[in-house]
């Protein structure tokens, strides 16, 4: 079966400095992964999401990037940080089809102090 | 623009009570999905509603979907306690797009609460 992992669960960053997140997806090949930001008690912002390894799409302009370097892998990052820049953040997978269902990690709690 | 609209955005329930969910979609879609989020936690998934007039049942919760209206339902019949969380419809716009977009535009998501 299939399974996404999503490290770190939590994460408190002073403003300025970089960030790294990282999405894995086991038991399945080539599928669409998703970058969604979710500002506290607010919806789901979708972020980035990538079709295939080093094709990522932006949704939204802002302080962040994205890279798929390896098929199952998906990286969330940004060289300074700012306060705005805090949220839940949550990866998730999906496969090309009629059904394009997404399946969520288990999200990253960002602080930005 | 694509948008995903769901009202109310707040509904505190009783238990025992029915109540429904609605989800309005700006273009043709028909593909959409409802989610479960609890406090703190990620989202699980609760149904894909994949053609019109599709309705998908499970336990208290049902969904439903019109194309036409470009509106989904999700109904809730007696209401307890354990139903409490934020649910979001989320709707796949790829004829938008000449074909697959392989992505989703959430709802702003309704948070429930049941009152005993």
């Amino acid at each position: 079966s299939q399974t996404i992992h999503q490290w770190p669960a939590t994460l408190v960053q002073p403003v300025g400095s970089p960030l790294s997140l990282e999405c894995t997806v086991e038991g399945t090949s080539n599928p669409n992964l998703y970058w969604y930001r979710q500002a506290a008690g607010r919806g789901l912002q979708l972020l980035f999401y990538s079709v295939g390894i080093g094709q990522i799409s932006s949704e939204v302009p802002q302080n962040l990037s994205a890279s798929r370097p390896q098929d199952r892998q998906f990286i969330l990052s940004s060289k300074k940080l700012l306060l705005s820049d805090s949220g839940f953040y949550l990866c998730a997978w999906s496969v090309t089809g009629l059904n394009t269902e997404a399946f969520f990690g288990q999200g990253t709690r960002l602080t930005v102090v | 623009e694509l948008k995903v609209e769901q009202n109310p955005l707040f509904l505190s329930m009783q238990e025992g009570k029915n109540y429904t969910i609605y989800c309005n979609y700006s273009t043709t879609s028909d593909r959409l999905y409802w989610y479960r989020q609890d406090p703190g936690k990620s989202l699980e998934s609760l149904f894909v509603l994949l053609s019109n007039g599709a309705v998908k049942q499970e336990g208290r919760l049902m969904a439903s979907l019109d194309t036409k209206a470009r509106l989904s339902t999700l109904h809730i019949t007696a209401a307890v306690h354990d139903l409490s969380a934020t649910y979001f419809c989320a709707v796949d716009f790829y004829l938008n797009y000449g074909g697959a977009t392989n992505k989703l535009i959430f709802g702003t998501g309704t948070l429930l609460a049941v009152q005993p």
